[in-house]
């Protein structure tokens, strides 16, 4: 059964440096994600792509944040300078008309 | 703006006994209603989904009504294992908002043997 993928599962990086996270979405879907979840909290939208542009953002993704879909395969969301409260599980989604979204497994990132 | 509201665990429960958690929701138009599962160090799997008022949804013993009446999606399961302890978290999709999930706060359930 096809699946999203991410990497890496755990990322550890030091305050102020520049973190990017890698989605390999299902293949033949057209719509993707990327969501957060703070430890305790609850999953947060943070921004949807389609047709290699974003399609919606939430306020959390700030200037700080982009997404790019490289080549066709890979869906990458970078964090320019990490702050502390960036910290969380970042999520992938992906999907495809009329469907529900499959999340990837997470990348946990902390910033310290 | 939407939102969903779910009842606050723990839940703590022996095997076999029956699971509620409540889920209300506020959304403008007809919102698609989901419960995803995250079982300890893993990612969020659909539980299950339903489309329109009325409808129930069901996978693996567990059920959900999409109640329109009363905003609300609660889910249940008649007797459950302990391979059921997770985190639920009930959500919602508006095709004219861009079709993101929107969730609640989720509920951790503990089930012992």
């Amino acid at each position: 059964e096809p699946e999203v993928t991410q990497t890496p599962s755990h990322q550890v990086t030091q305050m102020g440096q520049e973190v990017i996270l890698r989605c390999v979405p299902i293949s033949n879907h057209l719509y993707f994600y990327w969501y957060r979840q703070i430890l305790g909290q609850k999953v947060e939208f943070l921004v949807s792509f389609y047709n290699n542009e974003i399609s919606e953002k939430s306020e959390i993704f700030d200037d700080q944040f982009s997404v790019e879909r490289p080549d066709g395969s890979n869906f990458t969301l970078k964090i320019r300078s990490t702050k502390l409260e960036d910290s969380a599980m970042y999520f992938c989604a992906s999907r495809e008309l009329p469907n529900e979204q499959f999340f990837g497994p997470g990348t946990r990132l902390t910033v310290l | 703006g939407d939102s969903v509201t779910q009842m606050e665990g723990p839940v703590t429960l022996s095997e076999e006994a029956f699971l509620t958690i409540n889920c209300t929701y506020t959304a403008t138009g007809y919102p698609s209603l989901f419960w995803y599962v995250q079982y300890p160090g893993e990612g969020l799997q659909l539980l299950l989904k339903a489309t329109k008022a009325d409808d129930k949804g069901s996978n693996k013993g567990f059920e959900a009504t999409y109640r329109k009446e009363t905003t609300s999606f609660h889910l249940e399961k008649g007797s459950v294992q302990v391979s059921d302890s997770a985190v639920y978290f009930c959500a919602l999709r508006r095709e004219a908002a861009g079709n993101k999930l929107t969730f609640g706060g989720g509920t951790r359930v503990l089930v012992k043997p």
